[in-house]
């Protein structure tokens, strides 16, 4: 049972490159959504989707877009990347949301992302 | 402010310790608490959640709600090495909020 699984583990871009970061789950899960981790900071939510189709902005959307095709899959897009985002990517699903009872978030071992 | 504060450590304490850990927060609109482990390298995972005030216990492991303090706690009994990790609070309502991690060793 493979949960949730992010590649590549890690990456290094130079600035103004654009990349994607991977995220699959095969639990079913409805609910996906890209964290990201830096120290001091916890996680904070970049953009989550609650169904194929529909995607939604969290609370660090700026400089990212996703796209939800699939139940499966979940790719996270940066554009034109920066310094500030030096940072680890965690994707995370569950059945019911975020903010449900009883639904936890399983997470991937997340993408460690350098930009030069 | 950040809307959930959590002291980031680092902690030592020698196997066997009772560990406590602590998170407060400002939004009183929080239902559900959660507690977090997050090993080096690796994504975090579900440790304990509650819902309101309270404890909840589980093996070696309490958590602890105090809504009226916005408060909450977790108690690590009888630590082992293998407790050695990150532990993340989180709480929501509708969105969910994660401190920033308390980072414990675990001495042999």
């Amino acid at each position: 049972n493979a949960g949730v699984t992010q590649t590549p583990k890690f990456q290094v871009l130079k600035t103004g490159q654009s990349m994607t970061l991977q995220c699959a789950q095969d639990m079913n899960h409805e609910y996906m959504s890209w964290y990201r981790q830096d120290p001091g900071m916890g996680l904070r939510l970049i953009h989550y989707s609650v169904g194929a189709g529909i995607t939604d902005q969290g609370e660090v959307p700026n400089g990212y877009n996703v796209s939800r095709s699939t139940t499966e899959d979940f790719p996270l897009r940066l554009l034109s990347a920066a310094p500030s985002q030096t940072s680890v990517y965690f994707c995370a699903s569950s059945y019911l949301g975020q903010g449900s009872y009883n639904s936890p978030l399983h997470f991937g071992n997340g993408t460690r992302l350098t930009v030069t | 402010q950040k809307e959930v504060e959590q002291d980031p450590g680092p902690l030592s304490v020698p196997e066997g310790a009772i560990v406590s850990l602590n998170c407060t927060y400002s939004n009183s609109a929080f239902q559900y608490f959660m507690w977090y482990r997050q090993y080096s390298r690796k994504g975090p995972e579900l440790l304990m959640y509650t819902y309101s005030s309270g404890n909840k216990e589980d093996g070696r492991f309490t958590a602890q709600v105090d809504k009226s303090s916005k408060y909450i706690s977790l108690f690590i009994r009888d630590s082992q090495p293998s407790d050695s990790a990150t532990y993340l609070c989180a709480m929501s309502v509708n969105d969910m909020r994660f401190g920033a991690g308390t980072r414990l060793t675990v001495k042999p």
